[in-house]
């Protein structure tokens, strides 16, 4: 069974403050890593997707590193504002499950104002 | 363009009874999914489908079953429903099955059976 770890499991940070989170996912026929954003009452909509061993992807004030030959990518949110308030997920994909995603329970991240 | 969209947003039923989620997305996408999410549990994946009429389980399938008769739509159908499966359902549905293409989100169907 494909195990997708995320942690912590919450987070509660200021306005302003710079944080970060872990998926740790298994290092073995690696394809790629999914980081998706779930803010409550809506859909979840994709952030990254990584394929290759030290990637690192940058959208605004977020970003994410991958490494492949540990088995884990992080999440960094500088600069932390109300709206960043939401379920942060990671889903891995591996070559023998079909290219199906395989999801993290999430991180949930409050930002105070 | 309103991309995934999924009916009915809430729904509360009794134990035995049936009912039918209903997913449909406008981008001409092939292949549609069916998640179910817990607390504390990761999004999982229950039915799948690569194409029209076609079908496929996927790790959760027990107590479910789905129809893709056009392209667009995607049903999930619970026959006898269970308090075990008092979850939030979400659909995606994405181009292809590569690696990396993006799975896009309906605003999920939160079911709750008692």
């Amino acid at each position: 069974i494909l195990n997708v770890e995320q942690s912590p499991q919450s987070l509660h940070v200021q306005e302003g403050d710079s944080t970060n989170f872990t998926c740790s996912f298994p290092s073995s026929n690696f394809y790629a890593l999914h980081w998706y954003r779930w803010e409550t009452a809506k859909s979840p909509e994709a952030l990254f997707v990584m394929t290759l061993n030290g990637d690192e992807k940058k959208k605004g004030r977020i970003s994410a590193t991958l490494n492949t030959k540990e088995g884990y990518s992080y999440l960094y949110i500088k600069g932390s504002q109300p709206e960043d308030s939401a379920t942060y997920l990671c889903a891995f994909v591996m070559f023998s499950y079909g290219n199906k995603l395989v999801f993290g329970a999430g991180t949930i991240l409050r930002v105070k104002s | 363009n309103a991309g995934v969209t999924q009916t009915p947003k809430f729904r509360v039923l009794k134990t035995g009874q049936s009912m039918t989620l209903l997913c449909a997305q406008d981008m001409n996408h092939e292949y549609m999914y069916w998640y179910r999410q817990d607390p504390g549990m990761g999004l999982r994946l229950i039915h799948y489908s690569v194409g029209e009429g076609t079908t496929a389980k996927g790790e959760v399938p027990d107590g479910y079953n789905v129809s893709r008769l056009k392209k667009q739509n995607f049903l999930l159908g619970l026959e006898s429903a269970a308090p075990s499966q008092t979850s939030v359902y979400f659909c995606a549905s994405s181009y292809s099955v590569r690696s990396t293409d993006t799975q896009y989100f309906g605003p999920g169907t939160r079911l709750t059976v008692l």
